[in-house]
């Protein structure tokens, strides 16, 4: 079991770039989840997939935010035009079988931008 | 909506004092209840939950009951250590909305 890794850890951009992350779950998990953490409060959730599914969006999530899994397996989640506002610790977290089986995290990928 | 609402930290304790950290949620239909800790350096993980009401969740120590009446699932222990300090994240989740709300989070310190 080698956990949930996400890549990269760290990441500085520009504001008007775009970013990629990426997120592979343990690898018999159907349920892969992305939170968004700022300094000093909780998780937020972002979205979630079943599978392949993405099954719900949080409005938190702008149209500048995109999130795949393709094939049930790893996990990108996209941002465009990137502004200020969006730096933050991005969590993703996967579990198996039904709701609220524990969720198992990874370190996160830490964004700054500038 | 569903949500939860914690005390606010930091929280300083000397070791083998008793812990006390307060939740309170609230929710549309009837949520699972769940502890998560961030130990430093470290990523989220579940410390205890709770699924349905007078569920009692320990681990660790620590304990948490689900109380239906008073909408609450504070969390417990009845000796700290300097291995305790940490931020610990309440958390609800309804089966209807298939995702987990956490808390702000709150920050225990442990002196030796």
């Amino acid at each position: 079991d080698t956990g949930v890794s996400q890549d990269p850890r760290h990441k500085i951009t520009k504001r008007g770039q775009n970013v990629t992350f990426r997120c592979d779950p343990i690898s018999e998990h159907n349920r892969l989840y992305w939170y968004r953490q700022t300094l000093g409060q909780g998780p937020e959730f972002l979205t979630y997939f079943q599978n392949e599914a993405q099954l719900e969006k949080s409005r938190l999530l702008s149209d500048r935010f995109s999130a795949e899994r393709p094939k049930g397996s790893f996990s990108t989640l996209e941002i465009q035009r990137t502004e200020q506002g969006d730096s933050a610790m991005y969590l993703c977290a996967s579990s198996l079988g039904q709701p609220f089986e524990k969720l198992f995290f990874g370190s996160g990928t830490q964004l700054s931008v500038l | 909506g569903n949500s939860v609402t914690q005390m606010e930290g930091p929280v300083t304790l000397s070791e083998e004092a008793f812990l006390t950290i307060n939740c309170t949620y609230t929710a549309t239909g009837y949520p699972s209840l769940f502890w998560y800790v961030q130990y430093p350096g470290e990523g989220l993980q579940l410390l205890l939950k709770a699924t349905k009401a007078d569920d009692k969740g320990s681990n660790k120590g620590f304990e948490a009951t689900y109380r239906k009446e008073t909408t609450s699932f504070h969390l417990e222990k009845g000796s700290v250590q300097v291995s305790d300090s940490a931020v610990y994240f309440c958390a609800s989740g309804v089966n209807r909305d298939d995702k987990i709300i956490f808390g702000k989070g709150t920050r225990l310190h442990i002196l030796p």
